[in-house]
């Protein structure tokens, strides 16, 4: 069966640090990956998709960047954190449905 | 085009009652409509599914029913238990492998 893993669980950051979050999927081959994040209380916004290794696709420009190195890992990272990346942030992958990982919450302070 | 209007954003139900949520879409291409529910602090998980050849699909206490010529879609829970208390999101796509269009959410509380 197919399993999705997030790590960390939760993070708390000083404003202006780097940030590294990884995801990675287990029992599947050539997923679509994504990453969406979620403030408090709100909706899903998506932030990077991808089709394939190396293949990334950005919907919303921020301080955000996404790699994709293997198949079935998703890495998002950023230089510089702002007290606006603070959030849930999801990985999901899909070959027909998507699925969603356990997310990381991520506190900028 | 591509937006999923989702309501009400909150519903509050007392138990054993019918929770009843709505999504609109205008992308006629949509063709593959999943419902996903949320507990505070996890990920989504997917709920139920429909495509467009069928106007309802149950699942236990799920149903989806679905109005083509009005692009609507909606969620009912019947018999609404506390343990269902968590924000459902709809969500559309071209395909069930293309990316998704994701709703608001919508918040619900079922009252003991």
């Amino acid at each position: 069966s197919q399993t999705i893993h997030q790590w960390p669980a939760t993070l708390v950051q000083p404003v202006g640090s780097p940030l590294s979050l990884e995801c990675t999927v287990e029992g599947t081959s050539n997923p679509n990956l994504y990453w969406y994040r979620q403030a408090a209380g709100r909706g899903l916004q998506l932030l990077f998709y991808s089709v394939g290794i190396g293949q990334i696709s950005s919907e919303v420009p921020q301080n955000l960047s996404a790699s994709r190195p293997q198949d079935r890992q998703f890495i998002l990272s950023s230089k510089k954190l702002l007290l606006s990346d603070s959030g849930f942030y999801l990985c999901a992958w899909q070959n027909n449905e998507q699925f969603f990982g356990p997310g990381t919450r991520l506190t900028v302070l | 085009q591509q937006q999923v209007k989702q309501s009400p954003q909150s519903l509050i139900v007392q138990k054993g009652g019918i929770s009843i949520i709505n999504c609109a879409y205008e992308n006629t291409a949509f063709d593959y409509f999943p419902w996903y529910q949320q507990f505070p602090g996890k990920g989504p998980a997917l709920l139920i599914a429909i495509r467009p050849d069928v106007s309802e699909k149950k699942e236990g206490r799920f149903t989806i029913s679905f109005n083509k010529s009005a692009k609507q879609f909606s969620l009912h829970i019947m018999d609404s238990q506390p343990g269902d208390s968590a924000t459902y999101f709809c969500a559309a796509s071209p395909t069930s492998g293309s990316r998704l269009t994701f709703g608001e959410g919508t918040q619900l509380t079922v009252n003991p």
